[in-house]
C-alpha cells in the first residue's frame, strides 16, 4: 500500500526520445510536486500542483511538461531527451492543511539514464 | 530567495554522537525537516521542528533550532552502522502550498 508511487523506478533511454514518468499518490493530499536530484544529490523544486492546478514552475525547459489529471496523479513528460537530464526525479505529495507536522511525503524516485 | 547550507561530508566512529549542521537564509520558515536518504533510496522523514520550538528530542535523534542565528542541528546519539546515509535539512516557509527548499545534504559515514 505504497503512498506514493512512481512508475517506472529506472528508465534507461536514448537522446532525442520522449518519455513519461507516472506518480500517484492514495494519500488523499492536495498538492504533489516533482523534484529533481542530480549527480552530486541536490534536490531541486521542477513543479507543483494543487488540486489539479499548476503553482509552480521553477526554471525547467519546456521540454518538460507536468500533467495531473486529477489530484492523485502527477505526471511528467519529458520531450527530446538530453544527456543532462540524467538524474533521478522523485515525486511528492502534501496536505493542503496547516498541519506540516508530517512533512511531504515521497516516492521512491525514478532513476532516469539518458545515453 | 532561500538557500540551504550543509557541510558535505561528516565522519564518525561508531557509538559517538553525530552531529549535522544546517544553515538557512528563509526568516520566515515555519516548519524545518530532516530526511535522511540511504544509498538508492527515496526520501524518509526523520523529524520535524516547528519555527517556535528550540529543541526537539525523539529517542536517539535531537534538533536543536537557533532561529536568530537561523541554524539547525540534528544529533544522532550513539551513532550505529545503519545510520550511514545523505541527511538532508530542508525547510518550508509557510503553509499552503509552498515548496520545500533542501539542503545541499551532508554524507554521515561511520568508522567502524
Amino acid at each position: 500500500d505504497t503512498a506514493v508511487s512512481q512508475t517506472p523506478k529506472y528508465l534507461v533511454t536514448q537522446m532525442g526520445n520522449d518519455k513519461s514518468i507516472k506518480c500517484e499518490q492514495n494519500l488523499g493530499h492536495d498538492t504533489m510536486y516533482w523534484y529533481k536530484q542530480d549527480s552530486k544529490k541536490f534536490l531541486k523544486i521542477m513543479f507543483s500542483y494543487n488540486n489539479k492546478e499548476l503553482i509552480i514552475n521553477e526554471t525547467v525547459p519546456n521540454r518538460f511538461s507536468p500533467k495531473s489529471p486529477d489530484k492523485a496523479h502527477l505526471n511528467l513528460h519529458i520531450n527530446s531527451l538530453e544527456l543532462g537530464d540524467s538524474a533521478v526525479y522523485f515525486c511528492a505529495s502534501t496536505p493542503q492543511s496547516r498541519d506540516r507536522r508530517y512533512g511531504y511525503t515521497f516516492g521512491s524516485g525514478t532513476r532516469l539514464t539518458v545515453v | 530567495g532561500e538557500d540551504v547550507e550543509q557541510s558535505l561530508f561528516l565522519s564518525v566512529r561508531e557509538g559517538d554522537s553525530s552531529v549535522i549542521n544546517c544553515t538557512y537564509t528563509d526568516s520566515s520558515s515555519t516548519y524545518l525537516y530532516w530526511y535522511k536518504q540511504e544509498p538508492g533510496a527515496g526520501l524518509q522523514l526523520l523529524t520535524y521542528i516547528f519555527s517556535n520550538m528550540d529543541m526537539k528530542q525523539d529517542q536517539r535523534l535531537t534538533v536543536l533550532l537557533n532561529k536568530k542565528d537561523k541554524h539547525l542541528s540534528l544529533r544522532i546519539a550513539d551513532t550505529q552502522t545503519g545510520d550511514s546515509a545523505i541527511y538532508f535539512c530542508a525547510e518550508t516557509p509557510n503553509f499552503g502550498n509552498e515548496k520545500l527548499t533542501f539542503g545541499t545534504g551532508t554524507r554521515l559515514t561511520i568508522i567502524p
